[in-house]
């Protein structure tokens, strides 16, 4: 089981619509979580941290599901510029290296 | 924001030949630096942790005599592709965390290398 899996899209959606989407994790001890940004060909960057309790950014939400394992991002209100693809990060318990998922393509249209 | 640099940004060379690729922290230094490889669609793979004034700690499966990294300074670790061959064509990307291992990776812009 690969360490973090992603559904990899794409999610096609209108500028202004809502887009969420999963991702999940194997290893239970998984402390920190991130959702980066990935333009074609470029390198990740991130986009924010995802903390126990869910959290906020502007019209970036995430929220983390311990019990279940599993990280989400909300996009509202989708502008063009969100098209990319999103990777999901987890760093792996016994060390401070990062696992990444293969990442999900949102692609917003005019 | 932590400013971290890669040269080549691309390159292109014949099989069997090495590839020096940098990787710069600019505006902080780093006893840290990591190597990636993301092949097409795929996610990002942690090839290698470099780390100033010792040796390279390679991740599974990654073969070190391949890969040659040197951390040269607080500012400077290289990646070399020797003997290169088109299953190594890959897009090669490094980050760096400004606090230490553990503190938030910055990345470099990524260097797409191509072994015709």
């Amino acid at each position: 089981r690969k360490e973090v899996e992603q559904d990899p899209g794409p999610f096609n959606v209108p500028e202004g619509a809502t887009v969420a989407f999963n991702c999940t994790y194997s290893n239970s001890a998984s402390q920190s979580f991130f959702w980066y940004r990935q333009d074609c060909r470029k390198e990740p960057k991130l986009l924010m941290s995802v903390y126990s309790s869910g959290n906020e950014d502007g019209r970036f939400t995430a929220q983390l599901n311990r019990a279940s394992q599993y990280i989400s991002l909300l996009i509202r209100d989708s502008k063009l510029s969100d098209s990319a693809t999103y990777l999901c990060v987890v760093n792996r318990p016994n060390d401070y290296k990062l696992s990444f998922g293969a990442g999900t393509t949102v692609t917003v249209r005019a | 924001g932590a400013v971290v640099s890669q040269h080549p940004s691309r390159v292109i060379c014949k099989s069997g030949t090495s590839v020096k690729i940098e990787c710069r922290s600019l505006d902080f230094q780093a006893t840290t630096m990591f190597w990636y490889r993301q092949f097409p669609k795929q996610s990002l793979m942690l090839m290698a942790t470099s780390n100033e004034g010792s040796k390279a700690t390679y991740e599974q499966g990654v073969e070190k005599d391949k890969f040659l990294i040197n951390h040269a300074s607080l500012t400077l670790s290289t990646l070399t592709v020797t003997s290169a061959h088109p299953e190594d064509s890959s897009f090669y990307i490094c980050s760096a965390p400004p606090g230490g291992p553990s503190d938030t990776q910055y990345f470099g812009p990524g260097t797409r290398l191509t072994v015709l």
